[in-house]
């Protein structure tokens, strides 16, 4: 069964100190990988895929097989961050996306 | 930029009547998704339509009806209200697959009294 785990529901960091938004999965074969992020009163939007291998907006998501985790880092968090995050995954030829339960993160001036 | 929208923004209503969440998207876009967002667990997926007239079960699928008989227009509909279906719903869309990412609408808030 697919599932996604993000085990903390709020992180709450001082500007400019570093975050790490954790996400573990579970999943058999080779899973597609996902961010997304809420800003308050604005529609989910994607952030980055593990696949693009990219950076947005300083965060960076490396997916760690071997540990099956995808963890989302930022080396100095913004004000501007603060924002619920959800890990995603998909697997196999659904198109589907599982998501986890979000954690809401809070940069504190 | 309007391109998936979602109608109502909020709606109230009583256990037991039907309440039907509309969502429109302009792209032509191929695969539908109807989410719901709740305090603890997420986004859980109720259903989702491949194309016209395809639809399919997600996670959460009791309690809900969808159909989409045309590409553009993805409906759902809770046939008989109740409070656990208090939460608010997100329609998505996605071209060809998840790679790209789902485009999400900006949601409904759905309360049942």
């Amino acid at each position: 069964a697919q599932r996604v785990t993000q085990p903390e529901k709020l992180l709450s960091v001082f500007k400019g100190a570093p975050v790490e938004l954790k996400c573990n999965y579970s999943y058999s074969g080779s899973p597609e990988l996902f961010w997304y992020v809420q800003y308050s009163r604005q529609r989910l939007q994607l952030l980055l895929r593990h696949i693009s291998r990219e950076s947005i907006k300083g965060f960076t998501a490396d997916l760690n097989k071997g540990e099956t985790s995808f963890h989302l880092k930022k080396p100095f968090a913004q004000e501007e961050d603060s924002a619920m995050y959800y890990c995603a995954l998909s697997g196999g030829a659904t198109n589907k996306l599982i998501f986890g339960t979000g954690t809401l993160l809070a940069v504190q001036p | 930029d309007a391109g998936i929208t979602q109608s109502p923004r909020y709606k109230i209503t009583e256990t037991g009547r039907q309440v039907t969440l509309m969502c429109h998207q302009t792209w032509s876009h191929s695969y539908m998704f109807w989410y719901r967002q709740d305090l603890g667990h997420g986004l859980r997926l109720i259903y989702y339509s491949a194309a016209a007239d395809i639809t399919d079960k997600g996670e959460v699928p009791d309690g809900y009806v969808v159909s989409r008989s045309k590409t553009e227009n993805f409906p759902l509909t809770l046939e008989s209200a109740t409070r656990s279906q208090t939460s608010v719903y997100f329609c998505a869309s996605s071209e060809s697959g998840v790679i790209y990412g789902y485009t999400f609408g900006s949601g409904t808030r759905l309360t049942v009294v």
